[in-house]
């Protein structure tokens, strides 16, 4: 069975700090791994998309590494703004259809 | 074009009374997947639909649970004799079918059963 824990559980950082939050999964054997972000009493925004053949993808300030082998990823955000303060969520795509979640790193970014 | 929508937004209910929740995914999404959130629980697959079809309806946690889905589009899922553990968030989320495609969600219904 498919476990994802994510590590650290609550983080907090002054303004334009960088800052890594990590994701590991007992089962290497992945279609993808999804990392999301959520709001206060809000739905799943999908950040980045990493097929298990791909190493790494960015978008903006956002960097997501994937190291199958290890069963590891990592989200690097740059810059850090209050505005990225939310839960981001890793979650890995095993078999069928599913997604299986970690739970979640709560990031808060001071002013 | 729009994204997964989802209704109703909240919804209170008795213990013992059914419900319905209702998603409708981003048109041309072919799979259609319903997640659970709640306090302590975490994010929790309930089932995937595959056009009409439900190949996976393994994270359903009762038999009180069911859900539909019509015309590769809309989905609705039932809760009968809602109970106090019933309440949480309920998500939606549509992708493209294949599995390699990435998972789109809705925002969510809060159920609060009393």
């Amino acid at each position: 069975k498919q476990e994802v824990t994510q590590i650290p559980a609550a983080l907090s950082v002054p303004e334009g700090e960088n800052l890594v939050l990590n994701c590991s999964f007992t089962d290497s054997a992945i279609y993808n791994l999804q990392w999301f972000r959520q709001d206060p009493g809000k739905g799943l925004t999908s950040l980045l998309l990493i097929q298990s053949s791909q190493r790494e993808q960015t978008s903006g300030r956002l960097n997501a590494s994937l190291d199958k082998s290890s069963g590891r990823s990592t989200l690097y955000i740059a810059a850090s703004q209050p505005g990225d303060s939310a839960t981001y969520l890793c979650a890995v795509k095993t078999s069928g259809s599913r997604l299986t979640f970690g739970e979640g790193t709560q990031l808060t970014v001071n002013p | 074009g729009a994204g997964v929508s989802q209704s109703p937004s909240n919804k209170v209910t008795e213990k013992g009374k059914d419900v319905e929740l209702r998603c409708d995914p981003i048109s041309g999404h072919t799979a259609l997947y319903w997640y659970r959130q709640s306090l302590g629980q975490g994010l929790e697959f309930l089932i995937y639909f595959q056009g009409n079809s439900a190949p996976d309806k393994s994270g359903l946690p009762s038999d009180r649970f069911s859900a539909e889905r019509t015309g590769g589009s809309v989905s609705t899922l039932t809760i009968q004799r809602t109970q106090q553990e019933d309440s949480a968030v309920y998500l939606c989320a549509s992708s493209l079918g294949d599995r390699l495609g990435e998972q789109y969600f809705g925002p969510g219904t809060r159920l609060t059963v009393t």
